[in-house]
This record gives structure tokens, C-alpha cells and sequence, in this order.
């Protein structure tokens, strides 16, 4: 799962296995939490979110979980791919606005063929 | 697809030099942002800016300032460059309303000697 810290955690999953990365959320208050991923060389891109008035959304083989009581977030990925591999970031929100985005530190996921 | 330019990809610079880091966006988006990535730190916000001539402090202002002169520009600068700023920076833009996601720039690592 994700951390604060100057280790990023690191997921190692087989190619064709579901990953699930995990993200420990830290303001009860937060109604809004996004994923993002980002490949070696580039900028973090959007993958899925989801408001807290629910607690499961699915995309296209990714799936958020989002579990209030214990403030904690996960993504699933599906069937995962040598593409998948990238360091994947949860952030939260109290508003609909980007600057109140506060970012975990990142967990990576390498795939494994 | 939304284009988030960042006119540099690395940058060196040294101590107590002004620094300039450019990003341009091609959707018209009102809301521009400026994060500095550091391993196992996640994404911290420095400055943003909702509209021409406006401008936000982040979470991490301190030594660093912006302008938004034009909708579609927003620089970061450095008015004088220290080691400690050494880092990734990303520059994103949001589209105010509507969606929250916040699309980025591929990044400008700039290393301070």
C-alpha cells in the first residue's frame, strides 16, 4: 500500500493476474479521490475516480474500491499487462477543485511476463 | 486529446541562477497548476493559478513565484536557484466545472549544481 515515506512500495504481479494496489487515505472529510498513473519518462495520467458517496466504480479493466470506515482506497487491475507497469498515485480531495488534490507517494507495479 | 507542454524536459542550472520553467496548455483551460514530484514524497503543489493574472499559493510556494499573462501559459520561476530545488517539476490544467481531472505536462527534472 502507499506511504509517506522515502520508500515507494513495489507490487510485483504476473503477467495475466489481477493486481490490487492499496492507498491509505488521510482526511476523513475527503469526498473525492482519483488514481493516476505514470509511465517512466512521463506525467501522471488520470485512470478512474470516484466520490465518496459510493464505494465501487469500475472502468475499463481497473476497478476503484472505496472503503470510508477505515479510510482506505484500493485499484484493481484486471488481467494486468507489461503496460500496466508504472508507479500508480491515489490522491483525495475535499473539493471539486485540483488544488486541494493531495497526492499519495506512489506505489510501483512492475509486471512480470 | 488535451496537450500539456512543458518546453523543457531536463534542465541544469546553478546555484543562484533565475530559472524559468514554461508549460502551455491547448484546451483553454482556466485552471493551470505547478507540482514538484520527489521520490517517495508524491506530487506537492507549489502555485496555481483559476484565470489570467490570478495566482495561488500551493502547500510549497516558498522560493518560487509564476505568471499567467496569457490563458494558455504558466511559468514557474526561480529567482534564485538553490540545490534543495533540485526535482521533477509538472506543470497540469483542469477545465473548471465539469470535470476535476487534472491532465499534466511530461515534466521538467531540473537538477540545481
Amino acid at each position: 500500500g502507499e506511504s509517506v515515506g522515502l520508500h515507494l512500495p513495489t507490487l510485483s504481479v504476473q503477467e495475466g493476474d489481477n493486481s490490487i494496489i492499496n492507498c491509505a487515505y488521510s482526511n476523513s472529510a475527503s469526498d473525492y479521490f482519483i488514481w493516476y498513473k505514470q509511465e517512466s519518462g512521463k506525467g501522471p495520467q488520470f485512470i478512474i475516480d470516484i466520490r465518496s458517496n459510493m464505494d465501487k466504480r469500475q472502468g475499463q479493466r481497473v476497478t476503484v474500491l472505496l472503503n470510508k470506515t477505515v479510510k482506505h482506497l484500493s485499484l484493481q487491475i484486471a488481467a494486468t499487462q507489461p503496460g500496466d507497469s508504472a508507479v500508480y498515485f491515489c490522491a483525495e480531495s475535499l473539493m471539486e477543485y485540483g488544488n486541494k488534490l493531495v497526492f499519495g507517494a506512489g506505489t510501483i507495479l512492475r509486471v512480470k511476463s | 486529446d488535451v496537450k500539456v507542454t512543458q518546453s523543457s524536459r531536463y534542465l541544469v542550472k546553478r546555484t543562484g541562477e533565475k530559472v524559468f520553467l514554461e508549460c502551455v496548455q491547448d484546451m483553454d483551460h482556466e485552471n493551470m497548476f505547478w507540482y514538484r514530484q520527489d521520490p517517495g514524497l508524491g506530487l506537492r503543489l507549489i502555485y496555481f493559478s483559476y484565470d489570467v493574472k490570478m495566482k495561488e499559493k500551493g502547500d510549497i510556494p516558498e522560493g518560487y513565484s509564476v505568471s499567467r499573462e496569457k490563458k494558455e501559459r504558466f511559468s514557474l520561476i526561480l529567482e534564485s536557484a538553490s540545490t534543495n530545488q533540485t526535482s521533477m517539476y509538472l506543470c497540469a490544467s483542469l477545465t473548471r466545472g465539469g470535470s476535476e481531472k487534472l491532465f499534466f505536462g511530461s515534466g521538467t527534472q531540473l537538477s540545481v549544481l
